[in-house]
């Protein structure tokens, strides 16, 4: 098992532009989470899903957009970047919505 | 809006000493997790306690969280560089809440 895989790993914006995170987990799990970490701020949840077709708003919702077609995937839109959106970027999912796995992150630089 | 407050925020310490990071918080949670995040990677799961007062260890470290279920400290004893990272720990308050409330994190570095 893959686990929980996000890509890409690294990208440059520019204000303005557009762009989709992707996490894709082979775990089956229901649960399925967007975290933004920044530094000495901890993890703050944007986005979180408790089953395909169903998301909800987190603690951080503004600028971004998710959607989940499919357990396995769930990708994080950003419409137009904003300098404040540089951040590292968490994807996780969970069987139960209490352990969480998390991929291995993206690194946003919005200049 | 549920806190978890962690101290101390940084703590760089020599190979073998013990020290303890502590996680507070004035809400109850039904559990409490503890995640360890290596440089460049994901938070990885260390434990999960659930029940006031529960203890629980992983070789070198011992988790404890408060008979009341708003705190709970991890200690590890004669510590290693590879203990080096971010602990957070993560609350979970029940019911149909799915999701978890993250502390900022304890940075500890391990000097050879």
């Amino acid at each position: 098992n893959a686990g929980v895989t996000q890509t890409p790993k690294f990208r440059i914006l520019k204000i303005g532009q557009s762009m989709t995170l992707q996490c894709t987990q082979d775990m089956n799990h229901n649960y399925m989470y967007w975290y933004r970490q920044d530094p000495g701020m901890g993890l703050k949840l944007i986005y979180y899903s408790v089953g395909a077709g169903i998301t909800d708003k987190g603690e951080v919702p503004n600028g971004y957009n998710v959607s989940r077609s499919t357990t396995e995937d769930f990708p994080l839109r950003l419409e137009l970047a904003a300098p404040s959106q540089t951040s590292v970027y968490f994807c996780a999912s969970s069987w139960t919505g209490q352990t969480q796995y998390f991929g291995p992150g993206t690194r946003l630089l919005v200049l | 809006t549920q806190l978890l407050e962690q101290s101390p925020q940084f703590l760089s310490i020599q190979e073998g000493e013990n020290l303890t990071v502590y996680c507070n918080s004035s809400s109850v949670f039904s559990s409490l997790q503890w995640y360890r995040q290596e440089p460049g990677e994901g938070p990885v799961l260390l434990v999960t306690v659930v029940t006031g007062g529960e203890v629980k260890k992983l070789k070198r470290l011992t988790f404890q969280f408060g008979d009341a279920r708003k705190d709970s400290s991890l200690h590890i004893t004669a510590a290693q560089p590879g203990d080096t990272g971010l602990y957070l720990c993560a609350g979970d308050s029940g019911g149909s809440n799915y999701k978890l409330t993250f502390g900022k994190g304890t940075l500890l570095t391990v000097n050879p």
